[in-house]
């Protein structure tokens, strides 16, 4: 019973196309995440929100616009897609938005842009 | 520019010897700092943390040290079994405000049997 996950696991697509990235937690954790890993294998934060609400937005483009239905999901959907937005995806939440609160990820979401 | 740093790719260690993970940062207001263990085709799981206020926490084979003057932090494991074979990440946050970890690009343990 996977705490949190999030697909599709894998992910091939065509510049110029949009997709979508689905994660969902059944922690019942109030905060959830979403990072990015780039080629040169930093994990890097992109969002995060906090019951629903957005907490975190860092430099990201407005081609990605995250979206919690509920505290147990946020998606993640990508306008656009360009061959920089290649990458692996992880979703995570905590219990609450705190800094000394663990994290729990996802098993991440490889996007290939061709 | 990257605020948090693991200048070893690499590491391989013969099982029950201790590894030694080593990361460097740059920010001096981080105040808190954890240690991330993933392996492969899963997401990085919580390993052990340390608080600005201490200079070393241990829990069970693991110990993280922080030397806050050369702003750099250990995680040693000893001993060292072939389970612990994973991808190390160290992180580094705030203590105030919402969580925003600041990730090193990982170390990949490797303990030979």
């Amino acid at each position: 019973d996977t705490a949190v996950s999030q697909t599709p696991k894998y992910l091939v697509t065509q510049m110029g196309n949009d997709k979508s990235i689905k994660c969902e937690q059944n922690l019942g954790h109030d905060t959830m995440y979403w990072y990015k890993q780039d080629s040169k294998k930093f994990l890097k934060i992109m969002f995060s929100y906090n019951n629903k609400e957005l907490i975190i937005n860092e430099t990201v483009p407005n081609r990605f616009s995250p979206k919690s239905p509920d505290k147990a999901h946020l998606n993640l959907h990508i306008n656009s897609l360009e061959l920089g937005d290649s990458a692996v995806y992880f979703c995570a939440s905590s219990q609450v938005p705190g800094p000394n609160e663990k994290l729990f990820f996802g098993s991440g979401t490889q996007l290939s842009v061709l | 520019d990257q605020q948090v740093k693991q200048n070893s790719p690499s590491l391989s260690v013969q099982e029950g010897r201790i590894s030694i993970l080593n990361c460097d940062y740059t920010n001096s207001m981080f105040d808190y700092f954890l240690w991330y263990k993933k392996y492969p085709a899963e997401g990085p799981t919580f390993l052990i943390s340390i608080s600005s206020i201490k200079d070393k926490n241990e829990d069970g084979r693991f110990t993280v040290f922080l030397n806050k003057s050369a702003k750099h932090l250990s995680l040693h494991i000893v001993p060292s079994q072939p389970g612990d074979s994973a991808v190390y990440f160290c992180a580094a946050t705030f203590s105030q405000g919402a969580q925003k970890l600041v990730f090193g690009q990982g170390t990949r343990l490797t303990i030979n049997p």
